[in-house]
């Protein structure tokens, strides 16, 4: 079964620094998602992104995070200067359409900042 | 009133026996609805879908119910692998999905 990848499995980072998620969706999906997870705590909605542009965005997606679809396969997120709020799991996710098309997760990348 | 409220549980249930928990969601022009589960420090990982007729996944049902605004999960038989944390999904109207935080479900032997 297709599934989506995301790399690293874990990032430990320094306050301040830049850190950059990568996902590959899955093949024939046309929209992808950010979502991040703070320890013990729900699933938070980022960013949507479909045909190489932001379709949605959170209060969360401030000027701090950036996404981009760089070539035809990976999805990235970049946080610039990162805080350590920052630290949670995100997790990538894409689905063939929207509305009752569901969404497929990738195993998450656990963002540490120290 | 939130968006999308779940009961956090735990709920603890015997092997074997039935559980149903249910979401409430505030948006009525939602359309979407899905129940996914996630176990502990893993990726959410999608359960079924809700439709508006109900529908059935082996052990597992899921119900809608529009005019008060909730949907529901039963899970018949249940087994210690069904021990996890159960999200219950909603759209709003901009397709954008709101996430519930979670039903915990301890299955015990």
């Amino acid at each position: 079964e297709p599934e989506v990848t995301q790399t690293p499995s874990h990032q430990v980072t320094q306050m301040g620094q830049e850190v950059i998620l990568r996902c590959v969706p899955i093949s024939n999906h046309l929209y992808f998602y950010w979502y991040r997870q703070i320890l013990g705590q729900k699933v938070e909605f980022l960013v949507s992104f479909y045909n190489n542009e932001i379709s949605e965005k959170s209060e969360i997606f401030d000027d701090q995070f950036s996404v981009e679809r760089p070539d035809g396969s990976n999805f990235t997120l970049k946080i610039r200067s990162t805080k350590l709020e920052d630290s949670a799991m995100y997790f990538c996710a894409s689905s063939a359409g929207q509305g009752r098309q569901p969404q497929h997760f990738g195993d998450g990348t656990r963002l540490s900042i120290l | 009133r939130k968006e999308v409220e779940q009961d956090p549980g735990p709920f603890n249930v015997p092997e074997g026996a039935t559980v149903a928990f249910n979401c409430t969601y505030s948006n009525s022009a939602s359309q979407s609805f899905f129940w996914y589960r996630q176990d502990c420090r893993k990726e959410p990982k999608l359960l079924m879908s809700v439709y508006s007729s109900g529908n059935e996944d082996g052990r597992f049902t899921a119900q809608l119910n529009r005019a008060s605004q909730y949907i529901s999960l039963l899970i018949r038989d249940s087994k210690l692998s069904d021990s996890a944390t159960y999200l219950c999904v909603v759209n709003k109207a901009n397709y954008q999905l709101i996430w519930g935080a979670g039903t915990k479900l301890i299955i015990k032997p």
